[in-house]
């Protein structure tokens, strides 16, 4: 079965940047669209952005747009996503999300990671 | 971009009782309208997509209906692991979206 295992918890400075990490295994990689989607302490949901590493091209929330890279290594089956010009807002639960249900506009997310928790405090 | 609002914030109730959660959109969403459950500590699970699709592996007291801008997920008779939060998400247009979420409480 497949199965996304993200790398571990991150503590960054305001101003720096975090890059974080998702294998996926059990599964075909390419050819579906690989999500990663944000939750702050006791708050929602934010979708930030996705990639389909057959086509290499990724799509990000606006708000993200300059400080947010997503990229993934087709070898290695593991998605990245580096954040840059860390501020505090940015402490977060992080997912990495499979998106197994394509729609108009991005994805039903199916397969989950576990999270990585990052937080951002001088 | 699309604003999601479900209601109510929270929703006490009993195990065995029927839940009603309600989304609603700012604008239609072509029925591209899923929701997710989320326990305490835990990632996400995909419940329902395209409005009233259960995902893999998903029980059958869990339903999804609506259309144009009003959705609901339907929980026939809840059970102890029900108790949660539930967020529905739209992807008819950029970017996805997710409602603020609705917590269902034991009463």
């Amino acid at each position: 079965q497949v199965q996304l295992v993200q790398s571990g918890a991150e503590v960054k400075r305001p101003g720096s940047s975090v890059k974080f990490s998702c294998k996926v295994s059990g599964g075909r990689f390419s050819s579906y669209a690989l999500n990663w989607v944000r939750q702050a302490p006791g708050q929602g949901l934010e979708w930030m952005g996705r990639i389909i590493p057959l086509e290499g091209t990724a799509t990000l929330a606006q708000k993200f747009q300059g400080r947010v890279t997503i990229s993934a290594d087709e070898l290695t089956s593991t998605l990245y996503m580096e954040v840059s010009s860390l501020r505090s807002e940015d402490t977060a639960l992080y997912f990495c999300a499979r998106g197994g249900y394509r729609g108009a506009a991005g994805d039903a997310l199916d397969i989950w990671g576990q999270g990585t928790m990052a937080t951002v405090s001088s | 971009e699309i604003v999601l609002t479900q209601s109510p914030a929270t929703l006490s109730l009993s195990p065995g009782e029927r839940a009603t959660l309600s989304c609603r959109a700012s604008q239609n969403v072509r029925g591209y309208l899923a929701w997710y459950q989320q326990r305490p500590g835990q990632a996400p699970r995909l419940l329902i997509y395209d409005t009233s699709n259960r995902a893999t592996g998903i029980p059958a007291r869990f339903s999804g209906s609506g259309s144009g801008t009003d959705f609901t997920l339907t929980i026939s008779s809840l059970e102890p692991e029900d108790f949660a939060v539930y967020y529905c998400q739209q992807r008819s247009d950029w970017p996805p979206t997710f409602g603020q979420g609705t917590r269902v409480e034991i009463k």
